[in-house]
């Protein structure tokens, strides 16, 4: 059964601490994306990687980074976390090619103190 | 520029046909999909069409495209309660650009 795990479901911290939210996939997919989800404002991309080592600016990479180091992992990173980046975030990988599915994780409820 | 509009609530009773509309503006779109999700959950791949497709059906769910008109609609036959949601469509401009996703229906089935 294939599978994108984020490995946190909630998570609570505190404005100006580094939080790292981590995605793992198991189906040897090149693409990732983060998105947050908000209510009214549906998903709007953060950043996308098509490979190791690579990395897409999406359409709201303001204030967060991302790093993929191996194939299978694909991080989100919050250098100093702000009240507004309360939200849902969400993993999900892809295959290339056209028509290929994308795979979400069950996201990451983060809250922002 | 890429924009997929659907309208935010719908709201049907149990048995009725559900129908969730969706608009797109890019005419290059190449496949264009439907996605949902349950509370609490990531999303789930529902259906998805081809461009070059009118319909689509599997089992209650029929999807119909209009490219003139640019339109997409998703059909749930006989409304489950378990069919309550959020569903999101989706366009794909080619293989490897980011899905461009509408902001979501909600979907209440009222028993």
């Amino acid at each position: 059964d294939v599978k994108v795990t984020q490995s946190s479901r909630y998570l609570v911290k505190r404005t100006g601490e580094k939080v790292f939210l981590e995605c793992v996939q198991d189906m040897d997919h090149e693409n990732m994306f983060w998105y947050r989800q908000d209510p009214g404002l549906g998903l709007r991309l953060i950043y996308f990687s098509y490979d190791v080592k690579m990395k897409e600016k999406g359409d709201i990479p303001e204030g967060y980074s991302v790093s993929r180091e191996k194939k299978e992992r694909f991080s989100l990173i919050l250098e100093s976390a702000s009240t507004n980046q309360t939200s849902m975030y969400l993993c999900a990988s892809t295959g290339q090619g056209a028509g290929e599915k994308l795979f979400f994780g069950s996201g990451t409820q983060l809250s922002v103190l | 520029g890429e924009d997929v509009e659907q309208s935010l609530f719908l709201s049907v009773r149990e048995g009725d046909s559900s129908v969730i509309n969706c608009t797109y503006t890019d005419s290059s779109s190449t496949y264009l999909y439907w996605y949902k999700q349950e509370p609490g959950a990531g999303l789930q791949l529902l259906t998805y069409i081809f461009s070059n497709m009118d319909m689509k059906q599997d089992q209650r769910l029929t999807v119909l495209l209009n490219k003139k008109d640019k339109h997409l609609s998703l059909r749930i036959a006989d409304t489950q309660t378990g069919d309550s949601a959020i569903y999101f469509c989706a366009e794909s401009l080619s293989g490897n650009t980011p899905l461009v996703f509408g902001k979501g229906t909600r979907l209440s089935v009222i028993a």
